[in-house]
């Protein structure tokens, strides 16, 4: 089952304008990863934030994480076309014994030029 | 250095068949995971191999199954094919447990 849960679904947004997504899990985290994945390709990672941190930055991006609350948002600032894709949280955390990357359902991001 | 590489890029296979995917992680990755994604499902992990040995697996029947060798490489098979396996089968690799994942460009399964 997935551990994270995205909203929205889908974002459309003007090129230059300010995209967030946010993420919400279930069970403890060693820290959250953000994802990119174009159109039926690999995905690349974005992001990491361990669970201590609270907020961490890296160019246009920045991204947030509420321990408490179980949630992370992803901002994109002063946003481009090629922007455009499919963004994913991934918990790391335990499934059992073993440590796991959990993905979540995804935010489908157009940037309209 | 050279990216994670998976073979072939796509495939198609009839129902009852069996397939056998390749990834080959960046050198000196030793932990190996495999993901399936569908439209419906999403990203769903398959199984976690590190140094040779399964230290994880998701919640797939046995007809998936995988290894990895002593150079890291990694190989998944899935036997007696049907057609909801059609998916997107992504491999990743990592240095670290619980650390950045760098994904190879997936194969791309297709059961008729």
């Amino acid at each position: 089952s997935q551990q994270g849960e995205e909203d929205p679904q889908a974002l459309s947004i003007q090129e230059g304008e300010n995209a967030t997504m946010n993420c919400s899990y279930k069970t403890s985290i060693n820290n959250l990863q953000w994802y990119r994945q174009n159109s039926g390709r690999g995905l690349v990672h974005l992001i990491l934030i361990r669970s201590n941190e609270r907020e961490k930055h890296s160019g246009r991006l920045r991204v947030t994480l509420d321990t408490s609350k179980k949630s992370s948002s992803l901002l994109i600032t002063a946003s481009r076309a090629a922007d455009t894709a499919s963004y994913f949280c991934a918990t790391d955390g335990r499934q059992g014994s073993a440590r796991q990357l959990t993905f979540g359902s995804g935010t489908q991001l157009t940037v309209l030029p | 250095k050279a990216g994670v590489t998976q073979t072939p890029r796509y495939l198609i296979k009839t129902r009852g068949q069996q397939v056998t995917l390749s990834c080959s992680p960046i050198s000196g990755h030793r932990s190996v995971s495999w993901y399936q994604q569908t439209p419906g499902q999403g990203l769903q992990f398959l199984f976690e191999y590190f140094s040779e040995t399964q230290r994880n697996k998701g919640n797939f029947p046995g007809r998936f199954s995988g290894r990895q060798f002593s150079n890291s490489r990694s190989e998944m098979n899935v036997s007696t094919l049907e057609l909801g396996d059609s998916a997107l089968y992504l491999c990743a690799s990592s240095l670290a447990e619980g650390g950045e994942a760098f994904f190879g460009q997936g194969t791309r399964l297709t059961v008729v």
